[in-house]
């Protein structure tokens, strides 16, 4: 069974802090996503990864970079955290593309920017 | 890019009755649409996914449906119950090169015992 792992189930940071959220998965995925999920909205992408040191833009990039130097770890980084950041985040993986793989998903962060 | 759009956002339903959720996406190149269910304080889980080369699915209870004329897909689940509450996400996906999903908004779905 798949396991998407999320460092932290809860984060209270402060506005201006430097934040990293940390998403390991163990089924030697290609691909690994960031999703946002706030009320009404659904799940918005980030950023995404189909290979190490590979990352790709997703629909809400601003105020968020990532890193993946190892193909099972990506991190999501938020250099100067503000409060319109107060949300959860979603980590996922799935095989490589071309492949109609579903998305497995970690529990989630719920970040509390104050 | 695309955009997919989900209704109701909330749907209250008996025990027993059945329940759609309707979704409708703006790429015609896309081709492979998931469901996901979100239960209370989970993590999202593909329950299930269809491709543009059918028509209908069906899994159980749950079958979904695709119209790729009117680009739009729905979920229905027959004989509902209790534990079928949660936050339902329709998807739409391009599958070339990469997959990228692109997330309805949710429906809320509620099956009052």
């Amino acid at each position: 069974d798949v396991k998407v792992t999320q460092s932290s189930r809860y984060l209270v940071k402060r506005t201006g802090e430097k934040v990293f959220l940390e998403c390991v998965q163990d089924m030697d995925h290609e691909n690994m996503f960031w999703y946002r999920q706030d009320p009404g909205l659904g799940l918005r992408l980030i950023y995404f990864s189909y290979d190490v040191k590979m990352k790709e833009k997703g629909d809400i990039p601003e105020g968020y970079s990532v890193s993946r130097e190892k193909k099972e770890r990506f991190s999501l980084i938020l250099e100067s955290a503000s409060t319109n950041q107060t949300s959860m985040y979603l980590c996922a993986s799935s095989l490589s593309g071309g492949r109609y793989s579903p998305l497995h998903f970690g529990n989630g962060t719920r970040l509390t920017v104050t | 890019g695309e955009n997919v759009e989900q209704h109701p956002s909330t749907l209250s339903v008996q025990e027993g009755d059945s329940a759609v959720i309707k979704c409708t996406y703006s790429d015609s190149a896309s081709n492979y649409f998931p469901w996901y269910k979100q239960e209370l304080g989970k993590r999202p889980q593909l329950i299930i996914d269809i491709r543009s080369n059918v028509g209908e699915k069906k899994d159980q209870r749950i079958a979904v449906t695709l119209n790729k004329t009117a680009k739009h897909f729905s979920l229905h689940i027959t004989e509902t119950q209790p534990e079928d509450s949660a936050v339902y996400f329709c998807a739409a996906s391009i599958i070339t090169g990469f997959q990228k999903l692109v997330f309805g908004t949710g429906t809320r779905l509620l099956v009052s015992p």
